[in-house]
């Protein structure tokens, strides 16, 4: 089954600074990569997904970009503020018409932005 | 709010009992996903439905069953409870089970702490 990767586990960033968060998948024939930002005590909530058929994908400050022949994924957050501090999980799944596309999360990242 | 609701917020039980978490999608939503969050497990997958019918399972223990009505809320009942079963349990909704609308809303999950 598929495996997903996430590092670092934990990133300390200066207000304004970007952070970057790394995913290695293993299965090549997942094709849709979702990453979640969870609060403490919160739902996982859905930030910025990307499919197989597309490079980078940028929305406003946190922007993804997916490296098929590598297998990885990488979240960039740009201009850090206090408020993007949470436990950050990326998702691999594959699309399958008629299929369950079950997410495969990894161990999560926290991030502290410290003002 | 994602429009996922998911009830009881909390459930406190003790050893070798048996509870049922209650999950609505939204509205429109066809596919219901239930992952388990532990801190040493992390986000793990258990069971998928599609518009009534099972559609996909993950590391589901024996003891551990769902269903989806015909309303398309769902039910993930645990049974013969164990120490280690003391998670969040979240329910997750998707349009469709595969082929579009691949994202996945999560609900705000129910906290189970067995004594």
């Amino acid at each position: 089954g598929e495996n997903v990767e996430q590092h670092p586990s934990t990133l300390s960033v200066q207000e304004g600074d970007s952070a970057v968060i790394k995913c290695t998948y293993s299965d090549s024939a997942s094709n849709y990569f979702p990453w979640y930002k969870q609060e403490l005590g919160k739902r996982p909530q859905l930030i910025i997904d990307i499919r197989s058929n597309v490079g980078e994908k940028k929305d406003q400050r946190i922007a993804v970009t997916l490296n098929k022949t590598a297998k990885h994924f990488s979240l960039h957050i740009t201009e850090t503020q206090p408020e993007d501090s949470a436990v950050y999980f990326c998702a691999a799944s594959q699309m399958i018409k008629a299929a369950g596309n079950k997410l495969t999360f990894g161990g999560g990242t926290r991030v502290l932005v410290k003002p | 709010d994602s429009g996922v609701t998911q009830t009881p917020k909390h459930l406190i039980t003790a050893t070798g009992q048996r509870v049922t978490l209650r999950c609505s999608p939204r509205s429109g939503d066809l596919s219901v996903y239930w992952y388990q969050q532990s801190l040493d497990q992390g986000l793990q997958f258990l069971i998928q439905y599609y518009n009534g019918e099972e559609r996909a399972k993950g590391n589901i223990l024996e003891r551990f069953s769902a269903q989806q009505f015909p309303d398309l809320h769902s039910e993930l009942n645990l049974s013969s409870l164990e120490l280690g079963d003391s998670a969040l349990y979240f329910c997750a909704s998707s349009p469709r089970g595969g082929g579009g609308g691949y994202e996945q809303y999560f609900g705000p999950g129910t906290r189970l702490t067995v004594t």
